[in-house]
């Protein structure tokens, strides 16, 4: 069971917004910032957004990060079909020294 | 622009030892501002992060806890590459298996996965 907890389903509808939520604990969200990824099958995970809500280049804005305390959340806004994949958040835990994953959430466009 | 390139074998006996390697080209092993990381995906649990190294005056390792006693992570300046040693492999260790840089951010850039199954 990971330490960083996501829903593991989602859904909406072609334009609609989104939110994926990620909920940790002091020693990893609440002292470190949070990255989120998006993996479709069969290909390696994507950078989404890193440190709470920064885009690398060529990712839309339609993806947007946001943290408080010790939970973090992922927008998708205007959703798209292609947008369908899984999202896994990440953060840095100190207790543990290294990188903690979520369980993933399946984002699923109707 | 950073390519990472993984070679090594998809298929492993029970308790022997996967080795993979990650070729960097665009950056450097040595790099100061980087960190090279293994990390895998299974459906059964998800990404999970393995280990990384990286160079800050000396090189420097940390490890995941569910497979700290027989991951070995190195870098090869030579071949500016760095590798994945875990031994005792059982077939819960069937993943897809990624390299991955940290420079911005843990997994800026991704090598293509290689396939592990453990299996006799």
């Amino acid at each position: 069971q990971s330490v960083l907890t996501q829903p593991p389903s989602a859904s909406g509808t072609p334009g609609q917004r989104v939110t994926i939520s990620c909920s940790g604990s002091s020693s990893n969200i609440g002292r470190n910032t949070v990255n989120w990824y998006q993996e479709l099958p069969g290909t390696a995970p994507k950078l989404l957004i890193y440190n709470n809500n920064q885009r690398p280049s060529g990712v839309p804005d339609r993806f947007s990060g946001s943290k408080s305390g010790t939970s973090a959340s992922l927008a998708i806004s205007g959703l798209q079909s292609e947008d369908e994949a899984a999202y896994y958040c990440a953060a840095w835990d100190d207790s543990l020294d290294g990188w903690l994953f979520g369980g993933g959430t399946k984002l699923t466009v109707l | 622009q950073v390519q990472l390139q993984q070679s090594g074998p998809g298929l492993v006996k029970p308790s022997q030892t996967l080795a993979l390697t990650c070729a960097i080209s665009g950056d450097s092993v040595s790099s100061n501002g980087a960190a090279w990381n293994w990390v895998r995906q299974s459906p059964s649990r998800g990404l999970e992060w393995l280990g990384r190294t990286y160079y800050r005056s000396k090189w420097n390792h940390n490890y995941a806890v569910s497979v700290k006693s027989r991951i070995s992570i190195n870098p090869d300046t030579s071949k500016n590459q760095f590798s994945l040693q875990l031994k005792s492999m059982t077939p819960e260790d069937t993943a897809v298996y990624y390299c991955a840089s940290g420079t911005t951010a843990l997994g800026d850039y991704w090598g293509q996965g290689t396939l592990v199954t453990v299996s006799s």
